[in-house]
């Protein structure tokens, strides 16, 4: 089965640094890979994906993901945070000759200091 | 646009009880999935569903039923409710099942088991 593994728990970063959020995924088949954000007592919402092409990847609040297949991993980037950005991150790994499946990470719990 | 919708948004049982937690959306999707979300965990896939009429079993089926009569409603049962259900459900939904397709999530339905 496909396992994704997000390092760090928790990222504590102030404000206007810059960050990176860590994922690694384990599929030796091609992959569909998502980035998730969830704010408190909410749902998940897509912050970007990654289904072919180039492997820098935009997303929506100023987030970036670069796909390395190389060592399997989609790490999620943002060059200056805001307070906003305080919130659940979650990676997700869809194989793309199932694709039914997704396979969700442990999550990543970044806090933003002022 | 109501997207997808989860009913109820919190919900006390105790050992034993039977309830169903109910999921609609709006967006015409054939594929919808159920997922638990417990501490240090992540999210779990409990059900999914590619179409009306078609079911299948997720990472962690046990102790849970679904059924899909129409495209737009995916409830999710629990016969006999234990301890160990204890979590946040999340539906999610998306256009197809597979090919990278983003999924839609509701907003969660937070589950106390005594």
């Amino acid at each position: 089965a496909q396992s994704v593994t997000q390092l760090d728990s928790q990222v504590p970063v102030f404000e206007e640094a810059p960050v990176e959020l860590r994922c690694n995924y384990s599929s030796s088949v091609s992959v569909y890979l998502f980035w998730y954000v969830q704010y408190p007592n909410q749902g998940l919402q897509l912050l970007l994906k990654y289904l072919s092409g180039s492997t820098l990847v935009k997303g929506i609040n100023g987030f970036e993901a670069e796909f390395n297949k190389s060592q399997t991993s989609f790490h999620l980037r943002k060059p200056s945070v805001h307070i906003s950005d305080t919130a659940e991150y979650f990676c997700a790994v869809s194989e793309s000759n199932t694709g039914n499946q997704f396979y969700f990470g442990t999550g990543t719990s970044l806090t933003v200091i002022p | 646009n109501a997207g997808v919708t989860q009913t109820p948004k919190f919900q006390v049982l105790k050992t034993g009880q039977s309830m169903t937690l109910q999921c609609a959306q709006d967006m015409n999707h054939e594929y919808m999935s159920w997922y638990r979300q417990d501490p240090g965990m992540g999210l779990r896939l409990i059900h999914y569903s590619v179409g009306a009429g078609i079911t299948d079993q997720g990472e962690v089926p046990n102790g849970y039923n679904v059924s899909r009569s129409t495209t737009e409603d995916f409830p999710l049962r629990l016969l006999s409710a234990a301890p160990s259900q204890t979590s946040v459900y999340f539906c999610a939904s998306s256009r197809t099942g597979g090919v990278g397709q983003p999924q839609h999530f509701g907003d969660g339905t937070r589950l106390s088991i005594l």
